[in-house]
């Protein structure tokens, strides 16, 4: 059964600052990672989608970075913002499925 | 970009009725959608995915008789929660998967739901 945890599961930084979030699955049979991005009360907006066959995507000041046989992702963000300040959600889509199986999700406060 | 619309956005219930949340897919026809519920401070949760025109399948633990899900046409699905009680009270979120582009899925903007 495929497992998703994420560490840490909250952080907080000073404006300014680069920080790694960090995604592991237990299943390394999977067709794409996504990483969300859930702002408090509302739904979700996706921020970056590595399929299984590559190693990373970049947009912005965000890159996600994907090591299949190991089952870790790591989505770093550069010279963080008060406006990063959200909670960061990683989910697996396993193969053979359409679904998604979602981590437990990192809660960010970046500091002014 | 695909934009995924739930309704309402928010609800409060009393104990014992019945509640429905419909997802749309506005610009672009869902082969396949997916009913996912948040509890306060944790993940979400896969509750269900329906496919147009057939039954719904429901991943382990979750009661098909209470969570009614209907996919009648390409573009909406809906979500009855049956004789609602307070542990009902969630955020359920749909996500709706393009028949064309089959990679992408398109997640809603979330219905909260309180039952009192």
């Amino acid at each position: 059964k495929q497992e998703v945890t994420q560490i840490p599961a909250a952080l907080s930084v000073p404006e300014g600052e680069n920080l790694v979030l960090n995604c592991s699955f237990t299943d390394s049979a999977i067709y794409n990672l996504q990483w969300f991005r859930q702002d408090p009360g509302k739904g979700l907006t996706s921020l970056l989608l590595i399929q299984s066959s590559q190693r990373e995507q970049t947009s912005g000041r965000l890159n996600a970075s994907l090591d299949k046989s190991s089952g870790r992702s790591t989505l770093y963000i550069a010279a963080s913002q008060p406006g990063d300040s959200a909670t960061y959600l990683c989910a697996v889509r396993p193969s053979g499925t359409y679904k998604y199986i979602f981590g437990t999700g990192t809660r960010l406060k970046v500091l002014a | 970009g695909a934009v995924v619309s739930q309704h309402p956005s928010w609800v409060i219930c009393k104990s014992g009725t019945s509640v429905k949340i419909e997802c749309r897919s506005l610009d672009f026809q869902a082969t396949t959608m997916f009913w996912y519920r948040q509890f306060p401070k944790q993940s979400l949760m896969l509750m269900a995915t329906s496919n147009e025109g057939s039954k719904a399948t429901y991943e382990q633990g979750v009661e098909k008789d209470k969570f009614l899900i209907n996919h009648a046409s390409l573009t909406l699905s809906t979500l009855t929660v049956t004789s609602a009680h307070p542990e009902d009270s969630s955020f359920y979120i749909c996500s709706a998967r393009e028949g064309v582009l089959q990679e992408t899925q398109y997640f809603g903007p979330g219905t909260r739901l309180l039952v009192l």
